[in-house]
């Protein structure tokens, strides 16, 4: 079971170009999520999903696009990527409210 | 808005003795609370969450947190250090609204077990 799967682990990218982070969960949960990690800052909501065709912004949305076509994917849009967007990041999925997110193992992304 | 402060950024104790790792909230209403481990290069895992009930929960490998509300405080603890502790965990906290997919994290506690 693979559980969350992201791709790429990791990824460099010139300032202003364009990529997709993508996430796939093979637990037909209804929620998902992105997140981004930073040193000394925790994880910080980026977009979120409550089922196919809903999607809403987190606390740091800009510069960021999300879409869920399918329960099983959700995929994440830089649509001009800037340094400060190096980072980690993370997708996760959950079955319920209140019940435990599960995460992928996580995406690197430089922007040079 | 919801917020979460871990006290200590790094905590550094001997294999054997008592891990305790600080976690506070602030949450206009009441919170699901959970502890996020993470080892390194690799996603988060759960170690324990509180939703409704008994205010001391156990989670996996010995931790255990306990809910107090007249302090807004979840702080982790496991009586005996093992080497394979070391890792950063994470508080987080989500209203009863949103659940489990819109968590607000604490910076993260980096934990090191000293042989």
């Amino acid at each position: 079971n693979a559980g969350v799967t992201q791709t790429p682990k990791f990824q460099v990218l010139k300032t202003g170009q364009s990529m997709t982070l993508q996430c796939a969960q093979d637990m037909n949960h209804e929620y998902m999520s992105w997140y981004r990690q930073d040193p000394g800052m925790g994880l910080r909501l980026i977009h979120y999903s409550v089922g196919a065709g809903i999607t809403d912004q987190g606390e740091v949305p800009n510069g960021y696009n999300v879409s869920r076509s399918t329960t099983e994917d959700f995929p994440l849009r830089l649509l001009s990527a800037a340094p400060s967007q190096t980072s980690v990041y993370f997708c996760a999925s959950s079955a319920s409210r209140g019940g435990e997110a599960f995460f992928g193992q996580g995406t690197r992304l430089t922007v040079v | 808005a919801q917020s979460v402060t871990q006290l200590g950024s790094h905590v550094s104790v001997s294999e054997g003795a008592l891990v305790l790792l600080r976690c506070n909230y602030s949450s206009s209403v009441p919170p699901y609370l959970f502890w996020y481990v993470q080892y390194p290069n690799q996603g988060l895992q759960l170690l324990l969450k509180y939703t409704t009930g008994a205010t001391l929960v156990k989670g996996i490998n010995g931790f255990e947190a306990e809910f107090k509300k007249s302090e807004t405080s979840f702080h982790l603890t496991k009586p005996s250090a093992h080497m394979s502790d070391a890792a950063e965990y994470f508080c987080a906290v989500s209203d009863l609204g949103q659940g489990a997919q819109k968590l607000v994290f604490g910076q993260g506690t980096r934990l090191t077990i000293n042989p």
